[in-house]
């Protein structure tokens, strides 16, 4: 079936520190791919997607790119800040599933110090 | 503009008792999801109502899980006979014609 599995946390990084966090799937057919961002006590929100092969996602200086050929959606941001800190969820909606319901990965805490 | 609204925010039941989650989507959103997230099992898919289409329920745990969506709008989900492992936050999430889903703040569920 569909999966996703992403980098365990927490983890741990400094203000302007590069970051990475890495996600696979497993999928049948094509997949869209985010990656959703809870901050502390707050809800979950979409932070970016990518609907196809080589769609670059990108928002407030994070970036994905969907990989079909390593079957990757890894997030990355140059220069993390303080307000980075919070719980990232890689997630894909296949039209194999339900409607477009999101499988998630089971989220990486970040913490950045400053 | 109204997000995703859920209630209440917090509950805490007793093990046995019958318990209620309402959602109310954005208006305007055709398609509703539940979803639970807790510490051991992550984010799970529960339940998906599209438009007037028969729910598609595969996600739920058990048949003491159950939900519906009147008037193509507001979604209860209600659980029967609670039990301490369905402790856990449970959100709703609604979208349009687009694929991006907006979730709700939540329902905390203790049940002690």
């Amino acid at each position: 079936g569909n999966s996703v599995t992403q980098m365990e946390g927490p983890v741990t990084l400094s203000e302007e520190a590069f970051l990475t966090i890495n996600c696979t799937y497993t999928a049948t057919g094509y997949p869209s791919l985010f990656w959703y961002v809870q901050y502390p006590g707050e809800g979950l929100q979409l932070l970016l997607k990518a609907t196809k092969a080589d769609d670059k996602g990108s928002n407030k200086g994070f970036e994905a790119t969907y990989r079909k050929e390593t079957t990757s959606f890894h997030l990355e941001k140059g220069s993390v800040q303080v307000s980075d800190s919070a719980v990232y969820f890689c997630a894909l909606t296949s039209a194999n599933q339900a409607g477009t319901a999101l499988i998630f990965g089971k989220g990486t805490t970040l913490s950045v110090s400053s | 503009g109204a997000g995703v609204s859920q209630s209440p925010s917090n509950k805490v039941t007793e093990k046995g008792k019958d318990v209620e989650l309402r959602c109310d989507p954005i208006s305007g959103h055709t398609a509703l999801y539940w979803y639970r997230q807790s510490l051991g099992q992550g984010l799970e898919f529960l339940i998906y109502f599209q438009g007037n289409s028969a729910p598609d329920k595969s996600g739920l745990p058990s048949d003491r899980f159950s939900a519906e969506r009147t008037g193509g709008s507001v979604s209860t989900l209600t659980i029967q006979r609670t039990q301490q492992e369905d402790s856990a936050v449970y959100l709703c999430a609604s979208s349009g014609r687009g694929a991006e889903q907006f979730f709700g703040p939540g329902t905390r569920l203790t049940v002690l």
